[in-house]
């Protein structure tokens, strides 16, 4: 049974840093590719990051390009967002999904990130 | 920059049929834009429907179909029920490690 489990959201101040997991069970991320897409309050969905099965090729939205960075660890089937430089624009719920066929298929249930003084 | 249009709302009474539409501000959208639908309702996580243009995810009821019309990837809905009254989100890949979502559409069933 596929399931991903995000974590690491909270709050953080303007400039601040955060790292997010994905915890991937049911499917291996050595075998498929993870996107990170995110939420603000009340708006629509944002398409952030996504790292290739292999970790040969990492991609990144045009708004967060230079300030975060998405890994993995195999051993633990994770998949991380590194998320530096924070601003009152990167406060939203973050969602991880598995890919397939260059879209997601099954999500995670999202952590908050909340950027605040 | 490419803007993915997507209605801001649409109705469908219960039992009828509606189809929502994915389109590209320059361009048309094809199979290689890999367009998926997901479906969202308040507080929840989205949840996907179709990928791969007309691929239906596991347990999405067939009541849901993808395909291409003309120039636009569409989501149709036949025989609507008051539970499909939600969030409709289109995804298609831009290429060079690119996806972009459309603005979403509400739909109401009344």
């Amino acid at each position: 049974q596929v399931q991903l489990v995000e974590s690491g959201g909270g709050v953080v101040q303007p400039g601040g840093s955060l790292r997010l997991s994905c915890a991937a069970s049911g499917f291996s991320v050595s075998a498929h590719g993870i996107h990170w897409v995110r939420q603000a309050p009340g708006k629509g969905l944002e398409w952030m990051s996504f790292i290739r099965y292999d970790g040969s090729a990492k991609y990144y939205a045009d708004s967060v390009k230079g300030r975060f960075t998405i890994s993995r660890d195999t051993s633990k089937n994770t998949v991380y967002l590194q998320m530096d430089s924070l601003t009152a624009d990167d406060m939203a719920f973050y969602y991880c999904s598995k890919d397939a066929y260059y879209a997601s298929e099954y999500w995670g249930p999202g952590t908050l990130v909340t950027v605040s003084s | 920059q490419t803007v993915v249009t997507q209605e801001p709302s649409f109705s469908v009474s219960p039992g009828g049929t509606v189809t929502l539409t994915c389109g590209l501000s320059s361009g048309s959208v094809s199979t290689s834009s890999y367009p998926s639908w997901h479906q969202q309702t308040p507080g929840q996580a989205p949840r996907t429907l179709i990928y791969n243009t007309n691929t239906r995810s596991s347990g999405v009821p067939d009541r849901f179909s993808g395909s291409i019309l003309g120039n636009k990837a569409a989501l149709t809905i036949t025989g609507a029920q008051a539970v499909d009254e939600s969030d409709y989100y289109c995804v298609l890949y831009m290429g060079g490690g690119v996806w972009v979502f459309g603005g979403g559409t509400k739909l109401t069933v009344l």
